[in-house]
């Protein structure tokens, strides 16, 4: 898989379920973020892990970073129909100048 | 709360035609970015700019492309001769300082090459 792959590509639940996106990547890294993307707009930055973290809280929002797997997990909790949205996860490559590679992304559709 | 904001929101043009899309960063921001976005399509880096140069750029960003801060505020890309596979949406990000620090963006602008 290429650097920054989310899975699962799309994901459907009820309001008041938790949702858990996953993504991998290849090589090491300084940081890896989350961002959230609504149809057709900008991409809104959620959260920013450091390598040398393990997981990290934003309000409904909980990030996991396992270096050894190169994998992090986006949770949210409690899901609200406004989360409806695609989530990026994106990489800093180490050693490089802060381009952020991203990943296809998971399209989350929450009904209310 | 201070946001990257890009003008405009949606360019059309011919193919052929060359494109300015511009930037204003978040104001004590030091790195500068821009991304863009073929729809249906993951973000793709173009290049990034610091102290008044280029820092790194991808095959993408060839000699049809060029940046430039043309004064204290803005940022600017430049796409000489539109192509069709330009067609895009256009993002613009800024960051306080290089590596493990969050990249913030802008709404982007949608370019249409007709």
């Amino acid at each position: 898989s290429q650097q920054g792959e989310e899975d699962p590509q799309a994901l459907s639940i009820q309001e008041g379920e938790n949702a858990t996106m996953n993504c991998s990547y290849k090589t090491s890294i300084n940081n890896l973020q989350w961002y959230r993307q609504n149809s057709g707009r900008g991409l809104v930055h959620l959260i920013l892990i450091r390598s040398n973290e393990r997981e990290k809280h934003s309000g409904r929002l909980r990030v996991t970073l396992d270096t050894s797997k190169k994998s992090s997990s986006l949770l949210i909790t409690a899901s609200r129909a406004a989360d409806t949205a695609s989530y990026f996860c994106a990489t800093d490559e180490y050693g490089r100048g802060g381009k952020l590679i991203f990943g296809q992304g998971t399209e989350l559709s929450v009904k209310p | 709360e201070p946001e990257v904001t890009q003008t405009p929101s949606h360019q059309v043009t011919q193919m052929g035609q060359e494109v300015i899309l511009r930037c204003v960063p978040i104001s004590n921001h030091l790195y500068f970015y821009w991304y863009r976005q073929i729809l249906g399509q993951k973000v793709e880096f173009l290049v990034s700019f610091y102290n008044n140069e280029i820092s790194e750029k991808s095959e993408i960003f060839d000699d049809q492309f060029s940046v430039e801060r043309p004064d204290g505020s803005n940022f600017t890309l430049k796409i000489r001769s539109t192509k069709l596979e330009d067609s895009a949406m256009y993002f613009c990000a800024s960051s306080e300082e290089r590596g493990p620090y969050e990249q913030y963006f802008g709404p982007g602008t949608r370019l249409t090459v007709t």
